[in-house]
């Protein structure tokens, strides 16, 4: 089946980093994607990861792929209180059938 | 600012009212797509749109009729729906789904049936 699983809640102080955390099943996933949804809006994408690489940096965003143990994770250096929503992993299960995880909400404080 | 624009941003309806909502990209995306999502949880896809084809319809109630008009819009009409149908509707492209590329949601519509 398909079941994308992430923590719930992180909470980091401005300046430190936060890691967010996405266990997906679908060994077939060929792209792997990091959505960020603020509060009312849709969602916004930050980052993808094709599934023959292992890491990918863009800026502040660092994503770490482990394909074996199929755990994704996304690093955000020098977290701003901007950066404060909830964080959306989701796996490509072919033809654009993108799973969804549950979604992690990150809590940026002063 | 989201390159996929939906309209209109709000919509209250009752059970008995016939309402649409709209999408436009000017993308250049062949792959067209309707997500529903209800507080607290993640997307849930609705349909998908390739090449202004009904592609896939997750055996979604009648209820939710949509219709692809051409490359750059997609409508979701509504008719009878029901309390449990409040939710946000969010609409998204893509190039032509067999290219694995990223999908791009625009900021969508909060639906509240009354």
């Amino acid at each position: 089946g398909e079941d994308v699983e992430q923590s719930l809640f992180l909470s980091v102080r401005e300046g430190d980093s936060s890691v967010i955390n996405c266990t997906y099943t679908d060994s077939s996933s060929t792209y792997l994607y990091w959505y960020k949804q603020e509060p009312g809006a849709g969602l916004q994408l930050l980052t993808y990861i094709f599934s023959n690489m292992d890491m990918k940096q863009d800026q502040r965003l660092t994503v770490l792929l482990n394909k074996k143990d199929k755990h994704l994770s996304l690093r955000i250096a020098d977290t701003q209180t901007g950066d404060s929503a909830i964080y959306f992993c989701a796996e490509s299960t072919g033809f654009q059938k993108l799973v969804f995880g549950t979604g992690t909400r990150l809590l940026v404080s002063p | 600012d989201t390159e996929v624009t939906q309209t209109p941003k709000h919509l209250v309806m009752g059970m008995t009212n016939k309402k649409s909502l709209k999408c436009e990209q000017h993308m250049g995306h062949r792959a067209m797509y309707w997500y529903k999502q209800k507080a607290k949880k993640p997307p849930e896809l609705m349909f998908v749109y390739s090449y202004e084809k009904l592609s896939i319809n997750e055996s979604v109630p009648s209820r939710f009729s949509p219709e692809c008009p051409n490359s750059s819009l997609l409508n979701l009409h509504l008719h009878a729906l029901q309390p449990e149908d409040s939710a946000l509707y969010l609409c998204a492209s893509s190039l032509p789904a067999d290219y694995n590329s990223p999908l791009h949601f625009g900021n969508g519509t909060r639906l509240t049936v009354t």
